[in-house]
């Protein structure tokens, strides 16, 4: 089973300024097949990002993804207020899906 | 709308079975395949499996493989999940979500409470 580390656990930005998530694999995730979502309190998931940097339909281009191998970052280039949420990324390279633990994002 | 529309919260003992089901409107059901994830209160998101909408093949967690059964009725365009010899630590939110790779709808999620 391939384990997903995110990085960091929580960060505390202002609106305005760019976020750097990272996510992290511990093997190569094969074709780049990783994916990351945003998921506020009490909400289900939604896509964000698929195929390591394909952005998903209706998703801000502010939400960009890149990476391969077993290190992928998605960057949210200007924050804005309702970013705020948790960040998970997860990978579909081996027949057993895996999530990250997630990243938690504070807009001051 | 396209929409996956889940069965409502349920309480069970410990030893019990649970069965979720999940309603898919809005696209062809047989295209997609449907993965369920749970979620633990305040923690991460965990994969429990996957069903192939087309010809009922599965995929199942190793950690749940025993305990769980997948199936659909693809007249009725449903997906069900059932969970059984529940434990405490099988209170969570499960989700149905399409998708057997990257997920791109999600259904609210439904909260199953195992308690004695």
């Amino acid at each position: 089973e391939i384990v997903l580390t995110q990085s960091p656990g929580t960060l505390s930005l202002s609106p305005g300024e760019r976020a750097t998530l990272s996510c992290r694999a511990s093997q190569s995730v094969s074709s780049s097949y990783l994916a990351w979502y945003q998921q506020k309190p009490g909400q289900a998931p939604r896509l964000l990002i698929y195929d390591a940097s394909s952005r998903a339909t209706g998703i801000p281009d502010r939400f960009s993804g890149s990476g391969s191998g077993t290190d992928f970052t998605l960057t949210i280039s200007r924050l804005e207020p309702e970013d705020s949420a948790v960040y998970y990324c997860q990978q579909y390279g081996s027949s057993s899906l895996t999530f990250g633990p997630g990243t938690k994002v504070h807009i001051k | 709308q396209v929409q996956l529309v889940q069965s409502g919260a349920e309480v069970k003992k410990p030893g019990a079975s649970v069965k979720v089901s999940c309603k898919a409107s809005g696209y062809t059901f047989t295209s997609y395949g449907i993965s369920w994830v749970r979620q633990a209160p305040g923690q991460g998101l965990e994969w429990m499996g996957w069903i192939s909408t087309y010809n009922g093949n599965t995929n199942y967690a190793q950690k749940l493989q025993g305990r769980v059964t997948m199936t659909t009725d693809t007249s009725a365009s449903i997906a069900y999940m059932e969970l059984r010899s529940l434990r405490s630590d099988d209170t969570a939110v499960y989700y149905c979500a399409r998708g057997g790779a990257y997920i791109d709808l999600w259904g609210r999620g439904t909260l199953v409470t195992v308690s004695s």
